[in-house]
């Protein structure tokens, strides 16, 4: 079964440390991933998608198919990184979406 | 454009009752999909749908029902609520095969 692992509930980190939000995902074939992103009182949006390849807000995530992870990283957190972030994965088309439970990062000055 | 727009925002049901909730697409978008969202744990896909088709849909009874309108907005049905229907329930719409745009969410209330 198709399935998204975010194993941390919560991430505390200080302003200017490195940031690694996990996720792991269980897919037979070549997965998409999407990491999307909840700043608070804002609606979930999305914060990049492996295929892009992009770097946004300075965060990265590299598909790992040996690990199938899709580990989402950041050399240096802000405070305005606080937010819930979640790790996602189509299911037969780009919108049906499998959602990790979610990792709430919280970056403290 | 204002984005993905739901209403009502919050809503407080007793069990046994249906709810109806609504959802506007971001202009030129044909696809609507249906997310609830339990606190403490990621979104649930429930419904898709493309040019007022049904094209997908999750783990749920059927007292879960959805349909699109020919202006693409989308309406979600659950009937005979209980309390476990408690929950954030999010729209998204997309273009087609595309990236999603995510409404604020309406928040039922079962008691």
């Amino acid at each position: 079964a198709q399935r998204v692992t975010q194993p941390e509930k919560l991430l505390s980190v200080f302003k200017g440390a490195p940031v690694e939000l996990k996720c792991n995902y269980s897919y037979s074939g070549s997965p998409e991933l999407f990491w999307y992103v909840q700043y608070s009182r804002q609606r979930l949006q999305l914060l990049l998608r492996h295929i892009s390849r992009e770097s946004i807000k300075g965060f990265t995530a590299d598909l790992n198919k040996g690990e199938t992870s899709f580990h989402l990283k950041k050399p240096f957190a802000q405070e305005e990184d606080s937010a819930m972030y979640y790790c996602a994965l189509p299911s037969g088309g780009y919108n049906k979406l499998i959602f990790g439970a979610g990792t709430r990062l919280a970056v403290h000055p | 454009d204002a984005g993905v727009t739901q209403s009502p925002t919050h809503l407080i049901k007793t069990r046994g009752q249906h709810v109806t909730l609504r959802c506007s697409p971001i202009s030129g978008h044909k696809s609507v999909s249906w997310y609830q969202q339990v606190l403490g744990q990621g979104p649930q896909f429930i419904f898709q749908y493309y040019e007022k088709e049904e094209r997908g849909r999750g783990n749920f009874p059927d007292r879960f029902s959805a349909r699109q309108f020919p202006n693409y907005s989308s309406e979600l049905n659950v009937n005979a609520l209980l309390l476990g229907d408690s929950a954030l329930y999010l729209c998204a719409s997309s273009q087609g095969a595309d990236t999603q745009y995510f409404g604020p969410g309406t928040r039922l209330t079962v008691l």
